[in-house]
């Protein structure tokens, strides 16, 4: 079985530009969560997604959106880009989205230069 | 999630022993925990989850333990090996985050495995 995909593995940016990354989930989860990982930490909730619907959203700037698609997958886009924002980008989907486990995909290493 | 720089907490480990890698975590209100492992350069790999209606959980080579009255969860390794070596990270979810499932990070412990 497929697990949670996630496109492109490694992305180099300079500052001011704009990136999107973008996550399918498990076949027949609903829920796409995004995570920030800075080298060193842990990773920090960015937005979760169920049905499309925005259903929670981290203490993350404006600059950060994100959308899920009607096939469950999902884009996170970030504008103007800063060089804070060089960072393994994750994506979890999980069936619901509430109370249960959420399953990791690779990420995206995002390099701002 | 708890920030701890780029010095994280190791724990080195005799191929064969036992590891226990211990969590702190910081909301009372947290009701479903997870822990996950992470090898460098990937995503954070499923362990094992234990609702707080319980007090240990044992999977294969893993146990969980919580303590809620003191706000402490630990992961239990059986019989150690090479392939354990990784970062290994609790999470929590609290329920004030309403219908989202916001996972918030513990301080990640580095487990080494030496032969």
């Amino acid at each position: 079985d497929a697990g949670v995909t996630q496109s492109p593995t490694h992305l180099i940016k300079t500052r001011g530009q704009h990136v999107t990354l973008r996550c399918s989930p498990i076949s027949g989860h609903k829920s796409v969560s995004w995570y920030q990982q800075v080298l060193g930490q842990g990773p920090q909730f960015i937005f979760q997604y169920y049905e499309k619907e925005e259903r929670g959203r981290g203490n993350f700037p404006d600059r950060f959106s994100a959308r899920q698609f009607p096939n469950y997958s999902s884009e996170l886009n970030v504008n103007a880009l800063l060089l804070g924002d060089s960072a393994l980008y994750l994506c979890a989907s999980s069936l619901r989205g509430f109370q249960e486990t959420q399953y990791f995909g690779p990420g995206t290493r995002l390099l701002v230069l | 999630g708890e920030s701890v720089g780029l010095h994280l907490p190791t724990l080195s480990v005799q191929e064969g022993d036992n590891s226990i890698i211990n969590c702190a975590y910081s909301n009372s209100a947290s009701d479903y925990f997870i822990w996950y492992k992470q090898e460098s350069g990937k995503g954070p790999q499923f362990i094992i989850d234990i609702r707080s209606n319980m007090d240990k959980r044992q999977g294969q080579r893993v146990t969980v333990l919580l303590n809620k009255t003191v706000k402490h969860l630990s992961l239990q390794i059986a019989a150690t090996q090479p392939g354990d070596s990784a970062v290994y990270f609790c999470a929590e979810n609290p329920t004030l985050t309403g219908t989202a499932s916001k996972l918030t990070f513990g301080t990640g412990t580095r487990l080494q495995v030496t032969l």
